[in-house]
């Protein structure tokens, strides 16, 4: 079955460090997003990519990096400049459109800090 | 602005029928769509509409008028399983495709 993979589930931070979150998907999209999710609160975009190598930022990009090497991947690393990154993190892919393309997302990461 | 209002919370009971609005200042975007997120889980596409008026697929409808800046989900026959958030969104013109997210309404669903 098609579909999004993040890895992993559940994920702590110490001080200081960066974490990568993975996100791997087989719909065959050229589009995939990252977005954050803080409890009660709507998605907020941290980058995005419309094709293999080469990716903008969204609305919260400080603090976070990607690469998108391959069409599949899409990871996201949590850098220590990050001073917040607790919350849910989605990924998610579609076909580059602007009309009705709907986006399919992963299960999620949930980031702490330890 | 490009934000999305939504209300934070709904509450119905089984069996009833709940309307969630969705309403927004700036117009120019291809079509308002909905996704629907049980907790800790992953948004689901729910609907989209292009142009005015309704769209319905099975207990769920949705309406956007842009003349009144406003769009709604409109749920019927409502289960215990609608509990959940439900956000709309768009995609402006000249924004590279990105969807742009409301904050989202917890809709609970009372025996």
């Amino acid at each position: 079955d098609g579909g999004i993979t993040q890895s992993p589930k559940y994920l702590f931070r110490k001080e200081g460090q960066n974490v990568t979150l993975s996100c791997e998907q087989n719909l065959n999209h050229d589009a995939m997003y990252w977005y954050r999710q803080d409890p009660g609160q709507g998605l907020r975009l941290i980058y995005y990519s419309q094709i293999v190598n080469d990716f903008q930022k969204g609305d919260i990009a400080e603090g976070y990096s990607v690469s998108r090497e391959k069409k599949e991947s899409f990871p996201l690393t949590v850098t220590s400049a990050q001073k917040n990154p607790t919350a849910f993190y989605l990924c998610a892919s579609s076909i580059p459109s602007e009309g009705n393309q709907p986006q399919h997302f992963g299960d999620g990461t949930r980031l702490s800090i330890l | 602005g490009q934000s999305l209002e939504q209300p934070s919370e709904v509450t119905a009971v089984e069996g009833a029928i709940v309307q969630i609005n969705c309403t927004y200042q700036t117009s120019g975007f291809y079509g308002l769509s909905w996704y629907q997120q049980h907790d800790g889980g992953a948004p689901t596409f729910l609907s989209y509409n292009a142009l005015d008026g309704l769209e319905e697929t099975g207990r769920f409808s949705s309406f956007l008028s842009r003349s009144d800046s406003y769009g709604y989900l409109l749920l019927q026959e409502l289960q215990m399983k609608d509990s959940a958030s439900y956000f709309c969104a768009v995609r402006y013109y000249n924004q590279g495709g990105k969807l742009i997210f409301g904050q989202g309404t917890e809709l609970s669903v009372k025996p």
